[in-house]
C-alpha cells in the first residue's frame, strides 16, 4: 500500500497560469478530500468526493478552482489563472468511510503539492 | 467563528518533560481526530477518537463529548516529537475541520 499519491511534489507556475494537480487515493478508500495549508489560515477544506461523486464543493473558491474525480483511482485540483494568493500546500486525503463509520472515518493524507504562483 | 480552538498554539519542552494538548469544540462533534505533522509536512493520523480515552504507546487521547473537547497527553517527551500536532472535527455531513494546530519543540 503506497499511501495516498500526490503529484507533482511542487509546481511553481507564473501569474495567470494553469496548474493542476493530481491525487491517487488509497485502492478501496471511497471518500477524497481536498485541503489547502497556509501558515496564516491553516488547513482549509476545500472540497470532498465519495464513490466519485462531488458530495460538498463549500470550500471551494467559485471562481478558478474545480475539482474531478473521473474514475475511482484519481481526482484533480484546476486551477485557472492563478494568483500569488493562490500559493500554499495542496494536501489529498483519501477514507474508507464505511457504513458505521467508526474508524474507517479516519483521514490518510498524502504528501501534498506545493504551488507557488509567482 | 472558530469551530475549533486548539491550544497552547506554541510550546517548548526539555526531553522527558510531559505535555498536554487542548482542543475545544464549538458545536457538538459526531468524530474528532489527532493528527500529527512532521516538520517537512507529512501528516500522520494518531487518533481517531470520537469519544473515551486512547492510548498509543506514549501518547494518550482523551475525548469528552459532553464537555465538547478532547486532549492529547505525550509522556517522556523526545526530541523527535517535535513537530505540529492537529486535532480535526466532524460535527455533521463529512466535513473534516482542523484547528490551527499546537506547535511542539521538544530540546535536549
Amino acid at each position: 500500500n503506497a499511501g495516498v499519491i500526490q503529484t507533482p511534489r511542487h509546481k511553481v507556475t507564473g501569474k495567470g497560469q494553469e496548474a493542476t494537480l493530481w491525487c491517487e487515493p488509497i485502492s478501496g478508500h471511497s471518500a477524497v478530500f481536498w485541503y489547502r495549508q497556509t501558515i496564516v489560515q491553516g488547513l482549509e477544506f476545500l472540497t470532498y468526493f465519495r464513490n466519485q461523486a462531488p458530495i460538498d464543493d463549500s470550500g471551494m473558491p467559485k471562481e478558478r478552482f474545480s475539482a474531478q474525480m473521473p474514475n475511482q483511482s484519481h481526482s484533480t485540483l484546476k486551477i485557472q489563472s492563478t494568483q500569488p494568493q493562490d500559493s500554499a500546500v495542496y494536501l489529498c486525503a483519501s477514507s474508507l468511510q464505511r457504513e458505521g463509520g467508526g474508524s474507517a472515518e479516519t483521514l490518510y493524507f498524502g504528501s501534498g503539492t506545493r504551488l507557488t504562483v509567482l | 467563528g472558530q469551530q475549533v480552538q486548539q491550544s497552547p498554539a506554541s510550546l517548548v519542552l526539555q526531553e522527558g518533560e510531559n505535555a498536554e494538548l487542548q482542543c475545544n469544540f464549538s458545536t457538538s462533534l459526531n468524530s474528532m481526530q489527532w493528527f500529527y505533522q512532521r516538520p517537512e509536512g507529512s501528516l500522520v493520523s494518531l487518533f481517531y477518537n470520537p469519544s473515551g480515552t486512547k492510548q498509543s504507546g506514549r501518547l494518550t487521547s482523551t475525548t469528552v463529548i459532553k464537555e465538547r473537547r478532547s486532549s492529547l497527553h505525550i509522556s517522556s517527551s523526545q526530541i523527535t516529537d517535535s513537530g505540529t500536532y492537529l486535532c480535526a472535527m466532524r460535527a455533521g455531513g463529512y466535513k473534516v475541520v482542523f484547528g490551527s494546530g499546537t506547535r511542539l519543540l521538544v530540546s535536549p
